[in-house]
């Protein structure tokens, strides 16, 4: 199946610590973006990608780090400078050929922070 | 499950009931747009779209309306069902493949 994975589905963290979600996708796609939804918004764009080894910082990056050395890998960290870690965290994936701007989201995974 | 907005506007609808979300949109120089439904505790689901040369699209039970002359976008659920129970996002394509997202509309249908 082709898709895009997000792991853990839920992960609780004690403040001061550091903490690395997964996103793995298979669609073949060249940009791959995080978002992060908290209660009553919509969705705030963190951090995107649209090629290997290169990212760029999106609405809301402070407290956040992330990679992306493979195509199918883009891996968040959310770091203990991150005031406010606690919420529903979203991955997403698009091609970057022009007309197809539609973005595939995985399951997501909501991260407590106490 | 997860509560994806506990302060989002809510539509209420009968079941068997037709449905109509909106959405206003604020870059008039966008030229895609899409309508995204999340189910609680799941990722958003892509449903329709539209490219801004058309004013109409349909599919499957759902229908987009597009409205660039006072940049509004509707989505319109025929016959709605219990399994259309969700938050409702459209967003907008405002730079390349980049896409900016409205706050959500929530769908509660009473059967």
């Amino acid at each position: 199946d082709g898709g895009i994975t997000q792991s853990p589905k839920y992960l609780f963290r004690k403040e001061g610590q550091n903490v690395t979600l997964s996103c793995e996708q298979n669609l073949n796609h060249d940009a791959m973006y995080w978002y992060r939804q908290d209660p009553g918004q919509g969705l705030r764009l963190i951090y995107y990608s649209q090629i290997v080894n290169d990212f760029q910082k999106g609405d809301i990056a402070e407290g956040y780090s992330v990679s992306r050395e493979k195509k199918e890998s883009f891996p968040l960290t959310v770091t203990s400078a991150q005031k406010n870690p606690t919420a529903f965290y979203l991955c997403a994936s698009s091609s970057l050929e022009v007309g197809r701007y539609e973005q595939y989201f995985g399951p997501g995974t909501r991260l407590t922070v106490t | 499950g997860e509560s994806v907005g506990l302060h989002l506007p809510t539509l209420s609808v009968q079941e068997g009931d037709n449905s109509i979300i909106n959405c206003a949109y604020s870059n008039s120089a966008s030229d895609y747009f899409i309508w995204y439904k999340q189910e609680s505790g799941k990722g958003p689901q892509f449903i329709i779209d539209i490219r801004s040369n058309m004013d109409k699209r349909q599919g499957q039970r759902v229908t987009v309306l597009l409205n660039k002359t006072v940049k509004h976008l509707s989505l319109q659920i025929a016959a709605t069902q219990p399994g259309d129970s969700a938050v409702y996002f459209c967003a907008e394509n405002n730079a390349g493949n980049m896409l900016t997202f409205g706050g959500g509309t929530r769908l509660m249908v009473k059967p």
